[in-house]
């Protein structure tokens, strides 16, 4: 099946400094990824839609300038959390959209700890 | 908005069956998916139903859906300890997912 990575899987930064997440597609293209947070015992929230060659599509409540998402290519999309705080600290996953429309496969997930 | 609901916590005797519900929100949703995540892991694709069918098997794992009611279950046959782990069910959000919260499965020896 299809494979997503994510690096790194755990980080731990002091508050005030920016957290890059990668996201990528192993053994497919594609064009669009998603990325999700899960605070502990809680489910998946989507954070936003990102587009290969485009801007991402942020859901409601999430700050774009302080989650930057890039795509810069059909396999990879990067999340980076910027000025990270105490309540940033969570559990990042992105997922990426398979050729077929039920199709998404999920990363192994980043988890974030800010100091 | 609404929440996709699940019951958070069920716990059953290995070889048991177990049955874990989902009521979703989207009565258009073409897809409906049943996710496992096992501890500090990501998330693992168990099945899924098209939104036309009201039953799917899959080796131990059978799916039900009730269109009408917003209902989807899971049923895990000859449960194992291995299938200990958080359960979450989804509705199609565009092309994203809408996860209920997860239902904690414990199976005990």
């Amino acid at each position: 099946g299809a494979v997503v990575s994510q690096h790194p899987s755990r980080v731990i930064c002091k508050s005030g400094t920016s957290v890059k997440i990668e996201c990528r597609s192993l053994d497919f293209q594609a064009t669009t990824m998603f990325w999700y947070r899960q605070f502990p015992k809680q489910s998946l929230m989507l954070m936003a839609t990102s587009n290969e060659g485009s801007k991402a599509t942020y859901e409601q409540g999430v700050e774009k300038d302080k989650f930057l998402i890039n795509h810069a290519s059909l396999t990879l999309s990067t999340l980076t959390v910027t000025s990270a705080h105490p309540e940033d600290s969570s559990f990042y996953i992105c997922s990426a959209r398979g050729t077929s429309y039920n199709e998404q496969f999920f990363g192994p997930g980043t988890r974030l700890t800010v100091l | 908005g609404e929440d996709v609901e699940q019951s958070l916590f069920l716990s059953v005797r290995e070889g048991d069956s177990s049955v874990i519900n989902c009521t979703y929100t989207d009565s258009s949703s073409t897809y409906l998916y049943w996710y496992k995540q096992e501890p500090g892991a990501g998330l693992q694709l168990l099945t899924y139903i098209f939104s036309n069918m009201d039953m799917k098997q899959d080796q131990r794992l059978t799916v039900l859906l009730n269109k009408k009611d917003k209902h989807l279950s899971l049923r895990i046959a000859d449960t194992q300890t291995g299938d200990s782990a958080i359960y979450f069910c989804a509705e199609t959000h565009g092309y994203a997912l809408n996860f209920g919260k997860g239902t904690s499965l414990l199976v005990t020896p």
